[in-house]
């Protein structure tokens, strides 16, 4: 089935670095969703890519949907200590309705 | 209009017993799906329920169950426990099944099996 691939695992960064966290679908997705979820809380929506090579912003964060449509990319420039917390990918399956979410990734950034 | 409501936040059950987790979607909203998160494994899918019927199940074993009612509220039933379903427990709501609506998740029900 198709599977929904997240690196890195962890990253630990000081405030002021940049980070990025990448998403990789074992198939092509009609669309791809990014979630955050702080320590202790649920995850919440943050975005939705469609097109081919899109890439929107939201202030510090860039999200990126590759050519291919199977590859995403999350990049948030000079990381606040507010940007703690999962970063998780989520794609429709090929067949049924339900999204499947990458394992994610754990940002921790200290000051 | 108030968030996606699951009921109880914590909960603590023993090895055998069975355990009945509620979940309100936000008002409209006929979708509710489940999923089981463990430090490590991410967010794994349980099920989806649109209309009170089940849509969509994830690679779960038989012991794990669920419900939509008629006003779109959901329950997931959890018999023989095992120490292994020690887990937060999230559900999700969306207007419908449509792949491109995003999912609007409760606080989860955080359940330890002992």
């Amino acid at each position: 089935g198709q599977q929904v691939m997240q690196i890195p695992q962890y990253q630990h960064v000081q405030e002021g670095e940049d980070f990025t966290t990448y998403c990789n679908s074992s198939t092509t997705l009609s669309n791809i969703q990014w979630y955050k979820q702080r320590p202790g809380g649920h995850p919440v929506f943050l975005i939705q890519l469609v097109k081919s090579g899109e890439v929107k912003k939201q202030k510090r964060l860039t999200f990126q949907y590759k050519e291919a449509k199977k590859n995403s990319s999350l990049h948030i420039t000079a990381t606040q200590t507010t940007d703690v917390g999962t970063y998780f990918c989520a794609g429709p399956p090929n067949s049924g309705y339900a999204l499947n979410f990458g394992k994610g990734t754990s940002l921790l950034v200290t000051p | 209009k108030a968030g996606v409501t699951q009921t109880p936040r914590y909960l603590i059950k023993t090895r055998g017993q069975q355990v009945t987790l509620s979940c309100s979607p936000i008002s409209g909203h006929r979708s509710v799906s489940w999923y089981q998160q463990t430090p490590g494994q991410g967010l794994q899918f349980l099920f989806e329920y649109f209309s009170e019927t089940q849509r969509n199940k994830g690679n779960f074993p038989g012991r794990f169950s669920g419900r939509q009612f008629s006003n779109s509220r959901s329950e997931m039933n959890v018999s023989t426990l095992e120490l292994g379903d020690s887990a937060l427990y999230l559900c999700a709501s969306r207007p419908t099944t449509a792949t491109n609506e995003k999912l609007f998740f409760g606080s989860g029900t955080q359940l330890s099996v002992l």
